[in-house]
């Protein structure tokens, strides 16, 4: 059973960092680009970066770009994205999610439950 | 990034109803575009892929249209289940930007 498991949300100053990970499971990790989206209370989805299966191709929204840095490590199965300087625009649930193929045409089949990150003074 | 733009932002339906949702990408993304279905508290699924091929289990109900900068998204008649948002998202670029969403409620 595929499983992707957020953590490392919580409350945080502006200004200041925080760390997610992805924890994923049941499916070959590094045959797969991987992908952070997030939803700001009663928002849509934003897509805040991606990574493909080998890190060589990453892209940032224009809005965490320069803050932001995703990162993989195919070893431990694990998705991670490093926040730094950190507003309060960022409050949003994060949602790891995973990029299928279906005959060459991507998508996201696959998504974690969300990890709340909290902007606040 | 490519900026997707969908209409209506909201509209209310009833059962029965043919629903029709639009999508306008930045620039051409070819086919390269895909609808979700979201309901609160679980998680976005896909309906439509490639802009018109329908995902395996989801009913025929559901279909899309376009290429370039211009998309569809046709719900034929709508049942109480598919009271939610909807969102376009490009997959012509690494950063897979949505849409804003169009949520349809009951009318």
């Amino acid at each position: 059973e595929v499983q992707l498991v957020e953590s490392g949300g919580g409350l945080v100053q502006p200004g200041r960092s925080l760390r997610l990970s992805c924890a994923a499971s049941g499916f070959t990790f590094d045959d797969y680009a991987m992908h952070w989206v997030r939803q700001a209370p009663g928002k849509g989805l934003e897509c805040v970066s991606g990574i493909s299966w080998n890190s060589g191709t990453i892209g940032y929204a224009d809005s965490v770009k320069g803050r932001f840095t995703i990162s993989r490590d195919n070893a431990k199965n694990s998705l991670y994205l490093q926040m730094n300087s950190l507003r309060a625009e960022d409050t949003a649930f994060y949602y790891c999610a995973r990029e299928a193929s279906y005959g060459g045409e991507p998508l996201f089949d696959y998504w974690g439950q969300g990890s709340l990150v909290t902007v606040s003074s | 990034d490519i900026q997707m733009t969908q209409s209506p932002s909201s509209l209310s339906a009833s059962v029965g109803d043919r629903v029709t949702i639009t999508c306008r990408a930045s620039q051409s993304i070819s086919s390269y575009l895909n609808w979700y279905q979201h309901k609160p508290g679980k998680a976005p699924k896909v309906l439509i892929y490639a802009a018109s091929s329908l995902q395996s289990g989801v009913p025929s109900r559901f279909s899309g249209s376009g290429s370039g900068t211009e998309f569809t998204l046709t719900i034929s008649s709508l049942q109480p289940e598919d009271f939610a948002t909807y969102y376009c998202q490009q997959t012509y670029r690494t950063l897979r930007t949505f849409g804003q969403g169009t949520k349809v409620e009951i009318k």
